[in-house]
């Protein structure tokens, strides 16, 4: 049944510090993962995506890991600045590669907040 | 203009009435979703589209129905809406070809029904 009520994880930060979000995912098979920020009042946004073929990608301050032995991944923000402060979703993709490019399943999200 | 335009933003609505929510995009990709988010509950799905004649149940597809109008557009129907289905709705595009690059969503509905 749902689980109604849950409360999200939370991470709070002073500006400036870095940040590190972590997620598990749940299905050995997906070989594509990608990071969304939501802020409030908005619809998610892309940030930094890694196929399975990797285990570490960087991009303007962010920089994602991939476990893929414990089923683990983690963005971590550099200099986390208060802009930075929203819901940070990871997505995993099952049946990603060639033209079989499927649907997301994502977590539940962690509620970064950053002090200034 | 956005890229992934939902309409309304915003919604009350009766128990019992029929609503539907639209959304249309101007990215020309093929694959459009629809989500709910609830508190705590990240973002589930309920029917997706991978092209205009291919509709597709997802995880809650119970009292809702769908329409894919046209590549750009794919509307959401709730047909007898009931207050659990209060909820944030999104539309989300994405291209079927594997140069990755993940969904875009669309701002959201948030759908009250009373």
């Amino acid at each position: 049944g749902e689980n109604v009520g849950l409360h999200l994880p939370t991470l709070s930060v002073q500006e400036g510090d870095n940040s590190i979000i972590n997620c598990a995912y749940s299905n050995s098979a997906s070989d594509y993962f990608i990071w969304y920020k939501q802020e409030s009042g908005k619809g998610p946004q892309f940030i930094i995506d890694i196929r399975s073929n990797m285990d570490k990608r960087q991009g303007q301050r962010v920089t994602v890991l991939l476990n893929k032995t414990v089923k683990h991944l983690s963005l971590q923000i550099a200099a986390t600045q208060p802009g930075d402060s929203a819901v940070y979703f990871c997505a995993e993709n099952p049946n990603a590669g060639g033209t079989s490019y499927g649907k997301l399943t994502f977590g539940q999200g962690t509620i970064l907040t950053v002090h200034p | 203009d956005a890229d992934v335009t939902q309409t309304p933003r915003n919604r009350i609505t009766k128990t019992g009435k029929r609503i539907m929510l639209e959304c249309s995009q101007t990215k020309g990709h093929d694959r459009m979703y629809w989500y709910r988010q609830d508190p705590g509950l990240g973002l589930r799905l309920i029917y997706y589209s991978f092209d205009v004649k291919d509709i597709n149940k997802g995880e809650i597809s119970d009292g809702y129905s769908v329409s894919r109008q046209a590549q750009a557009k794919f509307s959401l129907s709730l047909e007898s809406a009931i207050p659990n289905q209060t909820a944030l709705y999104f539309c989300a595009t994405s291209d079927s070809s594997a140069g990755g690059g993940g969904y875009t969503f669309g701002s959201g509905t948030r759908l009250t029904v009373v």
